[in-house]
């Protein structure tokens, strides 16, 4: 089992929808958790950070926690082309502020 | 903008030359971290750097050294590397390293290494 597990996609959104990306963990440990995106070519962008339970939201974006079930999904309301990227789901463990990434989703957002 | 800067944007290197890759943080951040990604996968973490001390290698080949001068600087050293080492070297910044705190990591821009 890996540590940290998306799927790798594509997904395929139409333009305004809502686009749900999904991420499980194995450290029941595993304390912060983060959401990069990453364009072709780029480096990868922090988009929202989560260390609690629930729901935490940022402009069209909601990243939602739930440490039991040791799962962490972002949505992105009003979906734009510009959307269109890798998504990373990375957790952080322990001392050393040491982060594993998932493999990530490609998204597709068409207009 | 990033506050990550990291140069040069792109290296080519034979396997028997010597160069080195230069990161810098303008956010005051204690950790600084290297990490590596090859194509179509995610970024491996190679180094952490924690006030300005080696806290984490991840096993990483001698023909990797890195160095940091400072608190804003990080080099990574180049020596005799294979062409399996071709891949997107990334910087990466944090407020610091403590277990419990949100510590989010920022990259840089990155420097593509294609060895010859």
């Amino acid at each position: 089992q890996k540590e940290v597990e998306q799927n790798s996609g594509p997904l395929s959104v139409p333009e305004g929808a809502i686009a749900s990306l999904n991420c499980t963990y194995s450290d029941r440990g595993s304390q912060s958790f983060f959401w990069y995106r990453q364009y072709s070519g780029k480096s990868p962008e922090l988009i929202m950070s989560i260390y609690s339970n629930g729901d935490k939201e940022d402009g069209r974006f909601t990243a939602q926690l739930n440490k039991a079930s040791q799962y962490v999904s972002l949505l992105i309301r009003d979906s734009q082309p510009s959307d269109s990227a890798t998504y990373l789901c990375a957790v952080k463990r322990g001392y050393g502020n040491k982060l594993v990434f998932g493999a990530g989703t490609i998204l597709r957002v068409k207009s | 903008d990033t506050e990550v800067t990291q140069t040069p944007k792109h290296l080519v290197m034979g396997m028997t030359n010597k160069k080195s890759l230069k990161c810098e943080q303008h956010m005051g951040h204690r950790a600084m971290y290297w990490y590596k990604q090859k194509a179509k996968k995610p970024p491996e973490l190679m180094f952490v750097y924690s006030y300005e001390k080696l806290s984490i290698n991840e096993s990483v080949p001698s023909r990797f050294s890195p160095e940091c001068p400072n608190s804003s600087l990080l080099n990574l050293h180049l020596h005799a590397l294979q062409p399996e080492d071709s891949a997107l070297y990334l910087c990466a910044s944090s407020q610091g390293v403590l277990a419990g705190g949100t510590n989010e990591q920022y990259f840089g821009p990155g420097t593509r290494l294609t060895v010859t």
